[in-house]
């Protein structure tokens, strides 16, 4: 049992490109997460979905985009990367919002 | 809607006890409690949910008011290991399939 998985676990873009973060569950969840946390910062969310097909925008969702074509995937795309994206990616699935979240290991993202 | 944690920031000893707190100004369906040590990712804690159901965490307890929308995490006689950031996230009974989080508790336990 992975648990949740991330890659890459560090990224460096240059302003302006594309890139999309991949994350993977084992445990058959239906909800899945991506935050986002800044230095210092406590963590915010992006997107989330409760099931394939279904996506939802969390707090801070611009400039990124995401999909859930099956239960196991649920990846994060950023468009036109910005410094502001510049951050600490992290990927999280539970089996209900009764349930504690499993995170994956992070994405750590610098934009320059 | 952000909960709001404070202290914001705790200094112990090794043994003392420390007491955190999270509160928020919407409803309550739960409330998640996770630590977070640095260059990791958080590590679950406890969830208290509404009606008072718990699930978590042998040595580190927390209470629930759900008519104040409060929790506290009781961390008691603390070992070194308790170090990191602690992040309370609440679920809202308005919407009951995301978590907002606070902005974190900083404790730092030396011996």
């Amino acid at each position: 049992n992975a648990g949740v998985t991330q890659t890459p676990k560090f990224r460096i873009l240059k302003i302006g490109q594309s890139m999309t973060l991949q994350c993977t569950q084992d445990m058959n969840h239906n909800y899945m997460y991506w935050y986002r946390q800044d230095p210092g910062m406590g963590l915010k969310l992006i997107y989330y979905s409760v099931g394939a097909g279904i996506t939802d925008k969390g707090e801070v969702p611009n400039g990124y985009n995401v999909s859930r074509s099956t239960t196991e995937d649920f990846p994060l795309r950023l468009e036109l990367a910005a410094p502001s994206q510049t951050s600490v990616y992290f990927c999280a699935s539970t089996g209900t919002s009764r349930d504690e979240q499993f995170f994956g290991p992070g994405t750590r993202l610098t934009v320059l | 809607q952000q909960p709001v944690q404070s202290p914001q920031a705790v200094i112990l000893r090794e043994g003392e006890d420390a007491v955190i707190n999270c509160s928020s100004s919407k409803a309550l369906y739960s409330v998640h409690w996770y630590r977070q040590k640095h260059g990791e990712a958080p590590v679950f804690l406890m969830i208290l949910l509404k009606g008072g159901e718990q699930k978590g965490h042998d040595k580190i307890s927390a209470s629930f008011n759900e008519k104040k929308q409060q929790s506290s995490l009781y961390l008691t006689a603390s070992q070194l290991s308790y170090s990191g950031t602690y992040f309370c996230g609440t679920v809202n009974a308005g919407n009951n399939r995301k978590l907002i989080w606070g902005l974190g508790t900083s404790l730092a336990v030396n011996p």
